[in-house]
Parts: structure tokens; sequence; C-alpha cells
């Protein structure tokens, strides 16, 4: 079975600092992880994934996310936040190599980012 | 440009009343899943289609039911939808093995 824990429900820092969202999962065999975006009434947008290779990825929006297996960690980061990020995100993993190569997303419970003027 | 398409944007029904849902999609994608998301939560997967093979999560409940006439169509069906049942209805395509899903926008329901 999968899990992930996203640390911090809400996280605020002020316009231009630096954008930190944690996630940790757990998963018996390689994960695939994402991170999405889900601004008010509105479906999830794809910011970055890990699948296999380079362990630093690069997403949209100038974010980012480095893969770290021995500490089972996939955090989000952004050097200078912008007002516009404010919205949800969510950490989400799901199995490489099962589910018939349709295997759902399990999700954090997703880290609410306020960025204060 | 190539996108999930969800119908209606915002549905209310009324407690009881059958509802359903529409998803469509011109990626092409073989799978298609349904999210439920209530309130200030994480999205859970209720169930996915891979071609015309169906697979229920364990603890999706009888009262959710799902159709896919065709590729490029997927339909939720809530037979009886209760007070719970109010929340955010997400459909989602991917390729197989790819892992990366894309969404659509979303349908949120209102019980009354």
């Amino acid at each position: 079975a999968q899990s992930v824990t996203q640390l911090g429900s809400h996280v605020s820092v002020s316009e231009g600092a630096l954008v930190l969202l944690r996630c940790n999962y757990s998963s018996s065999v390689p994960p695939y992880l994402f991170w999405y975006v889900q601004y008010p009434n509105q479906g999830l947008q794809l910011l970055l994934k890990y699948t296999t290779g380079a362990t630093l990825v690069k997403g949209i929006n100038g974010f980012e996310a480095e893969f770290k297996k021995s500490e089972t960690s996939f955090h989000l980061t952004k050097p200078s936040a912008h007002m516009s990020d404010a919205a949800e995100y969510f950490c989400a993993v799901s199995d490489a190599y099962s589910g018939g190569g349709a295997d759902g997303l399990t999700f954090g419970k997703g880290t609410h980012l306020i960025i204060q003027p | 440009d190539a996108m999930v398409i969800q119908n209606p944007r915002y549905q209310v029904t009324q407690f009881g009343k059958p509802v359903t849902l529409s998803c469509s999609q011109t990626l092409n994608h073989n799978v298609m899943y349904w999210y439920q998301q209530k309130s200030s939560q994480a999205p859970k997967l209720l169930f996915h289609y891979y071609d015309k093979d169906f697979n229920n999560e364990a603890d999706t409940p009888d009262n959710f039911q799902s159709r896919r006439p065709n590729t490029s169509f997927c339909f939720l069906d809530i037979r009886s939808p209760g007070l719970g049942d109010a929340a955010m209805y997400l459909c989602a395509t991917s390729r197989p093995w790819s892992g990366e899903q894309y969404f659509g926008p979303g349908t949120r329901l209102t019980v009354t």
C-alpha cells in the first residue's frame, strides 16, 4: 500500500521568498511521484513529475522537486514566491509496476500555500 | 487543444434523485478515472476504466456506477445521492504505464 504525507496543511511565505512544501511517501515498489496544483473550483494541474532518471525535476511556473530515495521524500521548491502561486498543492504517488498500467493516484492531504504581500 | 472536459461544471440535485455527470476527452487515452474530492480534502479514487475494463475501488459505495460507451466518453452515475455525496467530482485520463494523469475542471455536485 502506498501513502503520502504532506507536512503542514498551511504554509505562509512572503512574496519573493523561498517556497518549500514537504512531501514524504511510502511505497513498497519504485514510485512515480507528482506534484499537482489546484486553484479554487478548478481541476488539478500537473506541476512536475518524477518517474525515472534525474532526481531533480523541473516543472512549470519555476517549481522544482528532488526525489530522495533514502529519505523517501519529494519536496517542492520555488526560489521566489509570486502572488499567483497562492493555491492548494497536492503531492501524489502511483505504483510504477502494478495496476496493469492503470494505477490511480494516492494523494497527500494537500498544503494550502498563502503568499503574503 | 487536447483536453479533458466535464459537464456540467455545477450540478444541483435533490436527495435521492439520480444524477449523471459526464466526462469527455480528446487525448485518446486508454485509461479514464473518476475521483471524489470533498471540501478541503484530497481527491479519492472511485474507479477507473482501462479501455472497456472496469476497475472499482474496494471502498467505493454501490451507489456509484460508471459507464464508458466509447474511448472518448465516461459517465458517473449516482443512483440515490445523499447529503454526504456533495463534493467535487474529478475526471482524469492517462496513457497506460505513464503514471501521469490529466484532469478535467471538475463538476461540483450539491445535494439539497
